[in-house]
C-alpha cells in the first residue's frame, strides 16, 4: 500500500531534550516536506526536500533541522525543543513538480 | 505572497442538506488548488484538486469544486451531506517557488452535521 508513515504518533517530552520524528514514504517520491498545524493558523511548511541531500527552509524553520540521506526518509529533528513547538506535525511527499502531496497520519508533540 | 482565505471558521448543516464551503486565494501565477479533509484525530485526505482544464472538478465522497478565476475562488460543494462528513476542511494553493513545491493552506472550516 502506498503510504507516508510517521513515528511516533504521540510524544510528550520536556524542554531541551533532543528528539527526532521519523518520516518514510514508499512511493519513490522526489519531494518531501514537513508541516506543522496549529489552531487558527492552518498548516505551515517547516522544511522541504527536492531530492536526496537537497533540503531548504520553509516558512517556519526556526528550531528545526532535517536531513535527507535516503530518498524514502526525511526525519525532523528538534535539537532543543521548547514549549512553542508543541504542535501537530505532518510529513508529506509528492512525486514531482505541480503534483499532489500525500500526507502522513501526523505526530502530536507536547513539549513541557 | 500567496494566501488562502476560508472565511467561515465553523459551519453547521443538517444531514441531507446541501453544503458550500468557501475558499478564496491570492496568487500571482496560474494556481493549482486542493481541498483536503481532516477527520478528528486523523491525517489529511485529498478530496479533489484542480490543475487545469475543466473548471468544475469532481472528487471523492460526492464532493465537487468550481474554480472561478475572475473571483479567485475555489468553493467546495456537496448536494447532500452525511453525518460522516463532519470534519475540518482545508483549501490549499500549490506554489512553485525556486524549486520549492509548497502548499499554502487556509485556516480551515470546521463542519458540524446535525440530525
Amino acid at each position: 500500500e502506498a503510504q507516508v508513515t510517521q513515528n511516533p504518533r504521540y510524544l510528550i517530552t520536556v524542554t531541551g531534550k533532543k528528539l527526532t520524528v521519523t518520516c518514510s514514504q514508499n512511493m519513490n517520491h522526489e519531494y518531501m516536506s514537513w508541516y506543522r498545524q496549529d489552531p487558527g493558523l492552518g498548516l505551515r511548511q517547516i522544511y522541504y526536500s527536492m531530492n536526496v541531500e537537497v533540503t531548504d527552509k520553509g516558512d517556519v524553520p526556526e528550531g528545526y533541522k532535517v536531513s535527507r540521506k535516503e530518498k524514502r526518509n526525511f526525519p525532523l529533528i528538534l535539537e532543543s525543543p521548547s514549549p512553542n513547538q508543541t504542535s501537530l506535525y505532518f510529513c508529506a511527499s509528492m512525486r514531482g513538480r505541480r503534483d499532489t502531496q500525500y500526507f502522513g497520519p501526523g505526530t502530536r508533540l507536547t513539549v513541557l | 505572497a500567496q494566501s488562502v482565505t476560508q472565511p467561515d471558521i465553523h459551519i453547521t448543516v443538517s444531514e441531507g442538506a446541501s453544503l458550500e464551503l468557501r475558499c478564496n486565494y491570492s496568487y500571482g501565477a496560474t494556481p493549482y488548488l486542493f481541498w483536503y479533509v481532516q477527520s478528528p484525530g486523523q491525517g489529511l485526505q485529498l478530496l479533489l484538486k484542480y490543475f487545469s482544464g475543466d473548471t468544475l472538478v469532481q472528487g471523492i465522497k460526492g464532493f465537487e469544486a468550481e474554480f472561478k478565476r475572475s473571483q479567485s475562488s475555489f468553493n467546495l460543494r456537496k448536494p447532500s451531506v452525511h453525518w460522516s462528513d463532519a470534519a475540518e476542511y482545508f483549501c490549499a494553493v500549490g506554489v512553485t517557488n525556486f524549486g520549492n513545491e509548497k502548499l499554502t493552506f487556509g485556516t480551515g472550516t470546521r463542519l458540524t452535521i446535525i440530525p
